[in-house]
């Protein structure tokens, strides 16, 4: 059975920290990982993506792959309240999603 | 000019009604998808199309059918509605070489 596995939260950090999400996977032939933004109430909408090993930044995220740990994490740097929010990890060889972290982000 | 639309974007039905949720996409996307989501949110794939054919279909009862009249829309009937239905149900496209996913906003179905 393949998996993709966050841990599940929920997570809470002050305003300006970091805010640090993992993620694993199980199948070893995965190769695009994403990680997705919910808000409650709407849909997930898609924030990072990452393909090879290594970091990748865009603003205040960086998205970190490691295929040899079968790991994936999201760091979210000066975290502000509107980040408050479910991250959903997906690996998309397989269209599977963990079941999502929920972070608060307090004032 | 939304990108992905669902309609409708809620539902309330009685246990053992058939009903039908569409979804449209104006991206250009080749690929389609459904999943529903349950109460503590987990995003689970029910179905995939790739150009009108279904490449995924995961254990999923069979009163739920797909159909994807063309590329640009995929619908989901469910005949003999019961309690465990209960969800909301997204619709998804994403382009070729895994770029990622545009969800609809979601339909909401409960039953009664």
């Amino acid at each position: 059975q393949k998996e993709v596995e966050q841990n599940s939260g929920p997570l809470s950090v002050p305003e300006g920290a970091i805010a640090s999400l993992n993620c694993t996977y199980s199948d070893r032939g995965s190769q695009s990982f994403f990680w997705y933004r919910q808000y409650s109430g709407k849909s997930p909408e898609l924030i990072m993506s990452i393909y090879s090993n290594g970091d990748k930044e865009d603003g205040r995220f960086t998205a970190q792959l490691n295929k040899a740990s079968q790991y994936v994490s999201l760091l979210i740097r000066d975290s502000q309240p509107s980040d408050s929010a479910t991250y959903l990890c997906a690996a998309h060889n397989d269209m599977r999603f963990g079941a999502g972290t929920r972070l608060t982000v307090k004032p | 000019d939304t990108a992905v639309s669902q309609t409708p974007k809620y539902l309330v039905t009685q246990m053992g009604n058939d009903k039908s949720i569409k979804c449209e996409q104006n991206l250009g996307h080749d690929t389609m998808y459904w999943y529903k989501q349950d109460s503590k949110k987990f995003l689970k794939i029910m179905f995939s199309y790739n150009n009108k054919e279904l490449i995924i279909n995961e254990t999923v009862p069979n009163r739920f059918s797909p159909k994807s009249p063309d590329k640009a829309h995929l619908n989901l009937h469910i005949n003999s509605l019961e309690l465990g239905d209960s969800a909301v149900y997204f619709c998804a496209s994403s382009p070729m070489g895994a770029r990622g996913y545009t969800f609809g906003s979601g339909t909401r179905l409960t039953v009664v």
